[in-house]
């Protein structure tokens, strides 16, 4: 049982615009930034969004990250058939002294 | 360019030990926190340790799932992050990442390609 709560599938038409929750609490996304991360079918993961909004370089401004409150959303807009993939929040947890995760969240591309 | 490449992965029997290795190039590996996370087969990330550069202190953090079996450590001279993992467990079985990690964020920027470790008697 993940600490953070993660939708278990989404799905999108390409083009479309899709929403990615992550849900947690008060000691973790309600104290932290959040990062998203995107891990493609047999392959590492790979930072898509730090400090709940920022994109690291290489990263299409296609995916944007936001935060309120204990909860946090990745969006994906133009949906790509290359988006199709696990995509993952985590955060800093204060009362575990960690980083705990959701999920995951598998996105298909119909 | 950031190269993550790590080493070690086997199979083991349950309470043998196994060290991890990671071999970073392309960045001032000692000016980072370097840190570890698994994946479980068909399962999800799980975040297992990270150590603080140098400059503050090499501290180290470790997972409640496997604090006071493994450790963290890194050698700056050689550029490499190692994770001493002993008293394995069948939980433990799981690909290895090795990561570096940037800023307050704490966030991973860059991965290596997975080590596979697997514990089974």
């Amino acid at each position: 049982q993940s600490v953070l709560t993660q939708s278990p599938s989404a799905s999108g038409t390409p083009g479309q615009r899709v929403t990615i929750s992550c849900s947690g609490s008060s000691s973790n996304i309600g104290s932290n930034t959040v990062n998203w991360y995107q891990q493609l079918p047999g392959t590492a993961p790979k930072l898509l969004i730090s400090g709940n909004n920022q994109r690291p370089s290489g990263v299409p401004d296609r995916f944007s990250g936001s935060k309120s409150g204990t909860s946090a959303s990745l969006a994906i807009s133009g949906l790509q058939s290359e988006d199709e993939a696990d995509y993952y929040c985590a955060v800093w947890d204060d009362s575990l002294n960690g980083v705990v995760f959701g999920g995951g969240t598998m996105l298909t591309v119909l | 360019e950031v190269q993550l490449v790590e080493s070690g992965g086997d199979l083991v029997q349950p309470g043998r030990s196994l060290r991890l290795s990671c071999t970073a190039s392309g960045f001032s590996f000692g000016d980072y926190t370097m840190g570890w996370f698994r994946q479980a087969p068909g399962k999800g990330l799980e975040w297992v340790s990270f150590i603080r550069s140098n400059t503050y202190g090499g501290t180290t953090e470790n997972a409640a799932s496997v604090k006071g079996r493994f450790t963290i450590s890194r050698d700056d001279s050689k550029s490499v992050a190692y994770l001493q993992m002993n008293s394995l467990e069948t939980e433990d079985t799981a690909v290895y990442y090795c990561t570096r990690v940037v800023g307050v964020f704490m966030a991973a920027d860059y991965w290596g390609q997975g080590t596979l470790v697997t514990v089974s008697s």
